[in-house]
C-alpha cells in the first residue's frame, strides 16, 4: 500500500523561484492537508480540501497555492519563494469520516530557500 | 475554538522510566482525541487515539484515556526504551462537525540508556 507520497523530499531554491511541493493519495481520502513545521511554532496549516475543486485557507496560507483538480493530489506552489519559508512541509489525508477521523501524513519535504 | 495545549519538553528520562506527558482540550461537542509521533526525519503517524469519553487508547506500550470531566487525554508509558525517543503530539478532532485537526505543539521526549 502506497499511502501518501511527497516530492521532492530536499528541495533548494533561490528566492523569487516558483516551487511546487506535490502529494499524492492512494486512498481516495476526501480531506488532504498541508501543513509546514518549524521550531517553536509546531504544526501549522496552510491549505486544506474537503474533496476535489474544494479548497480553503488556513492558519498560515500568504505566499502559496494549492490546487485540487483529483481527489488523489494537492500540490502546493510557492509562487514566489522567500527565506521565511523555508521549512519542512508535510502533506496529509483523511477520509474525513467515521469513527476516529485518523490523519495520515507523508514523509515530509525538506526546504531551503537561499 | 478548539485548542491543544502540552506540556512543554523536552523531557528528558532514562530508561525503564516511567512517562506521562499531559495533554489539556478546549473543544466544543465531542471530539476524537489522539496521540501522534514523529521520529527524526520522518512524518506524524498515528500512536493511539480514543473516540469517546473514557476509552483508552493503547499501542506499543503507550495509553491514553479519554477523560472529559478533566478535558485531559495524558499519554503515559510504564518504561520507555531509546527507542521511544521522538517528538510527540497530542491532536483532536471533532466527530460530527469539522474535521480538520487541532494539534498541539509537540513535546519532545529524549531517553538515555
Amino acid at each position: 500500500d502506497a499511502g501518501i507520497t511527497q516530492s521532492p523530499r530536499y528541495k533548494i531554491t533561490e528566492t523569487g523561484r516558483q516551487v511546487t511541493l506535490m502529494c499524492h493519495q492512494t486512498w481516495s481520502h476526501s480531506y488532504m492537508f498541508w501543513y509546514r513545521q518549524d521550531l517553536g511554532h509546531g504544526l501549522r496549516l496552510i491549505y486544506y480540501s474537503a474533496a476535489a475543486d474544494i479548497t480553503d485557507k488556513g492558519e498560515v496560507p500568504d505566499g502559496y497555492v494549492v490546487s485540487r483538480s483529483k481527489t488523489e493530489n494537492f500540490p502546493l506552489t510557492l509562487e514566489s519563494a522567500t527565506r521565511s519559508q523555508t521549512s519542512v512541509y508535510f502533506c496529509a489525508s483523511s477520509a474525513g469520516q467515521g469513527t476516529g477521523n485518523t490523519i495520515y501524513f507523508g514523509e515530509g519535504s525538506w526546504l531551503t530557500v537561499v | 475554538g478548539n485548542s491543544v495545549t502540552q506540556m512543554e519538553g523536552p523531557v528528558t528520562l532514562s530508561e525503564e522510566a516511567f512517562l506521562t506527558i499531559n495533554c489539556t482540550y478546549t473543544a466544543t461537542g465531542y471530539p476524537s482525541l489522539f496521540w501522534y509521533v514523529q521520529y527524526p526525519g520522518e512524518g506524524l503517524q498515528l500512536l493511539l487515539k480514543a473516540t469517546k469519553a473514557d476509552d483508552k487508547g493503547s499501542n506499543k506500550g503507550f495509553e491514553a484515556t479519554y477523560r472529559k470531566e478533566t478535558t485531559s487525554f495524558h499519554l503515559e508509558k510504564g518504561s520507555v526504551q531509546v527507542s521511544d525517543s521522538a517528538v510527540y503530539f497530542c491532536a483532536l478532532s471533532w466527530r460530527g462537525g469539522s474535521y480538520i485537526p487541532t494539534f498541539g505543539r509537540g513535546t519532545s521526549l529524549i531517553v538515555h540508556p
